[in-house]
């Protein structure tokens, strides 16, 4: 019973970096969606995927990029690491945008230096 | 736009206590309404949820009333235990939405 899988979870970074946090779901679920999590802020949408091909932007997008080329697939590129994305991250995914039970992966936790 | 308050935290209760973790909403439509938990170390995961005015989610031994009038979708439970050690989100989905929105999260942490 995999569900959502995320990796790696925890990378060190240092400012100008890029990188990608992986994320795989084997629900055959067609909404994915990224959300960072920070203290005392609860969790902010990144990006989300209503399907294959499809994203689009939530409330906090700057800096970060994602692709959709399969079903089980949603990445997050980080083109540039800045301190200000030292976060927690987590992806998760439902079978549709409105049914509202998301299944959440562990969370990777990125330390911008 | 929508937004969730949830009580401030810390909470530290002892074992076998009432607990009430208070959230209230505001929502530009009618909103589905969810009580998520994140254990240490894992990912958030859903504890209960009401879609409309005056549902009663329960699971676990928790409930959270959906209550229209006050805006309001509080959690309770009649006696905590040790296992119940987490962070509790409050939050919400407006039908047609492409998210939820979360509340800032209480951590929740019972004594033997």
């Amino acid at each position: 019973n995999a569900g959502v899988t995320q990796t790696p979870k925890f990378q060190v970074l240092k400012t100008g970096q890029s990188m990608t946090l992986q994320c795989a779901q084997d629900m055959n679920h067609e909404y994915m969606s990224w959300y960072r999590q920070d203290p005392g802020m609860g969790l902010r949408l990144i990006h989300y995927s209503v399907g294959a091909g499809i994203t689009d932007q939530g409330e906090v997008p700057n800096g970060y990029n994602v692709s959709r080329s399969t079903t089980e697939d949603f990445p997050l590129r980080l083109l540039s690491a800045a301190p200000s994305q030292t976060s927690v991250y987590f992806c998760a995914s439902s079978t549709g945008p409105n049914t509202g039970e998301l299944f959440f992966g562990e969370g990777s936790r990125l330390t911008v230096l | 736009g929508d937004s969730v308050t949830q009580m401030e935290g810390p909470v530290t209760l002892s074992e076998e206590a009432f607990l009430t973790i208070n959230c209230t909403y505001t929502a530009t439509g009618y909103p589905s309404l969810f009580w998520y938990v994140q254990y240490p170390g894992e990912g958030l995961q859903l504890l209960l949820k009401a879609t409309k005015a005056d549902d009663k989610g329960s699971n676990k031994g928790f409930e959270a009333t959906y209550r229209k009038e006050t805006t309001s979708f509080h959690l309770e439970k009649g006696s905590v235990q040790v296992s119940d050690s987490a962070v509790y989100f409050c939050a919400l989905r407006v039908w047609g939405a492409q998210k939820l929105v979360f509340g800032q999260g209480t951590r929740l942490t019972i004594n033997p």
